[in-house]
């Protein structure tokens, strides 16, 4: 079974300031690719960043990094400079091919609160 | 360009009252197709994904069921609905590739009275 963990369920950070969401999944899977998304009070979900599990090089968009970390199957959102727009919802999730047929499972969730 | 339309947008229904919930998807074809569950203060719960048509497959024993009827839609019903079934109901499809992102419907707030 395939499995997405955020052990964070609330996390609240200054503008301008750096945050950190952890996520950690496990799968049997050696093809995968690893994903961010937001889910502002909207309820629309929006892609952030994507990491594919071949690549040692860890993905960065604008103020979004990650840090993956196969071996220890961890992937790390970082959000440089916060602004008070990044309030939301933030999930990751992972997708497999092979037996899995592109299920994309999602964590809990962690819900980060931008303060001005 | 690809679009996705999930309806209705919210629903109330009585215990025990059957369920449909809709989701097609234009400007694509043969696409992954996906329910998820959102219920209050919690994450996604993939319930179902299809990979074509008739292709289902359940994540979780439970009152739903879903069908592809059609390569482009995505049905989710119940023949009786619970309390417990109260919740966000959101529609995604992806294609038939890992490194591609989901996209996602408006979701459908479903309560259960």
């Amino acid at each position: 079974a395939q499995t997405v963990t955020q052990s964070q369920p609330e996390m609240s950070v200054q503008e301008a300031e750096t945050v950190t969401l952890s996520c950690t999944y496990d799968t049997s899977e050696n093809n995968y690719y690893l994903f961010w998304y937001k889910q502002p009070p909207s309820r629309q979900m929006i892609l952030v960043i994507r990491q594919e599990a071949y690549k040692q090089q860890n993905a960065t968009e604008n103020r979004f990094s990650v840090n993956f970390q196969k071996a220890a199957k961890s992937f790390s959102l970082k959000i440089s400079d916060s602004q008070l727009g990044d309030t939301a919802m933030y999930f990751c999730a992972f997708m497999t091919s092979g037996g899995s047929n592109y299920k994309l499972t999602f964590g809990k969730g962690t819900l980060l609160t931008v303060n001005p | 360009s690809q679009t996705i339309h999930q309806w209705p947008a919210t629903l109330v229904q009585p215990v025990g009252s059957p369920l449909s919930l809709e989701c097609t998807v234009e400007g694509t074809s043969n696409p992954n197709l996906y329910w998820y569950r959102q219920a209050a203060g919690r994450g996604l719960q993939l319930l179902f994904y299809s990979v074509g048509i008739g292709q289902i497959s359940s994540e979780v024993p439970q009152n739903l069921s879903a069908s592809r009827p059609q390569d482009r839609q995505f049905i989710l019903s119940s023949k009786k609905l619970l309390l417990s079934d109260s919740g966000f109901y959101l529609c995604a499809w992806s294609v038939g590739d890992l490194n591609t992102e989901a996209f996602f419907g408006q979701g459908t707030r479903l309560t259960v009275v």
